[in-house]
């Protein structure tokens, strides 16, 4: 059965501060692997993608097979990332039927 | 483009009743997926519809149930109330096939089971 773990439930970082969002992932198959965010008040929002290999609002994330993990980072952290953030994975080929991460709360403090 | 929208946002319901929550997926997408978000967690899938069929299931019992409709709106009805059954009910729509991989996300429905 796939699962995937996010081990930190809160990360309170200084603005400027490099933040890393921890996630590990268990698939015997070949998965695809996103970041998800939530901010107050706003419905989940896709961040980013393995497979895009691109930086969003400075993040970045690269999938380690060998580790089984995707962990998410960002060297200079700003206020405006304070948010909910979920990792999530799916089945390729498989509709998207994503298994979720209990979720990393960020927090940027000033 | 109108994005997913999700209705009633608020609903609280008895415990044994029936609730119905509704979805209305994101202008060209066919496929519409639903999740239950219990309090601090991340959300569970629970069954996900493509071309008004069920396209997988996750580890819900068989009183959750859902449809979709011709125009790729779903509805996800809930038998039989649990206390347990609270939660935020996320409905996500997804382009056709080769279009791209991303779940759009509606702002989900609080249900309350008292």
């Amino acid at each position: 059965a796939q699962r995937v773990t996010q081990p930190e439930k809160l990360l309170s970082v200084f603005k400027g501060a490099p933040v890393e969002l921890k996630c590990n992932y268990s698939y015997s198959g070949s998965p695809e692997l996103f970041w998800y965010v939530q901010y107050s008040r706003q419905r989940l929002q896709l961040l980013l993608r393995h497979i895009s290999r691109e930086s969003i609002k400075g993040f970045t994330a690269d999938l380690n097979k060998g580790e089984t993990s995707f962990h998410l980072k960002k060297p200079f952290a700003q206020e405006e990332d304070s948010a909910m953030y979920y990792c999530a994975l799916s089945q390729k080929a498989a509709g998207n039927k994503l298994t979720f991460g209990g979720g990393t709360r960020v927090l940027v403090k000033p | 483009e109108t994005g997913v929208t999700q209705s009633p946002t608020h609903l609280i319901k008895t415990r044994g009743q029936q609730v119905t929550l509704r979805c209305s997926s994101q202008s060209g997408h066919n496929t519409v997926s639903w999740y239950q978000q219990a309090l601090g967690q991340g959300p569970q899938f629970i069954f996900q519809y493509y071309r008004e069929e069920e396209n997988g299931r996750g580890n819900f019992p068989p009183r959750f149930s859902g449809l979709q409709f011709p125009n790729y709106s779903s509805e996800l009805n809930v038998n039989a109330l649990e206390l347990d059954d609270s939660a935020l009910y996320l409905c996500a729509s997804s382009p056709p096939k080769g279009k791209g991989t991303e779940a759009f996300f509606g702002q989900g429905t609080r249900l309350t089971v008292v």
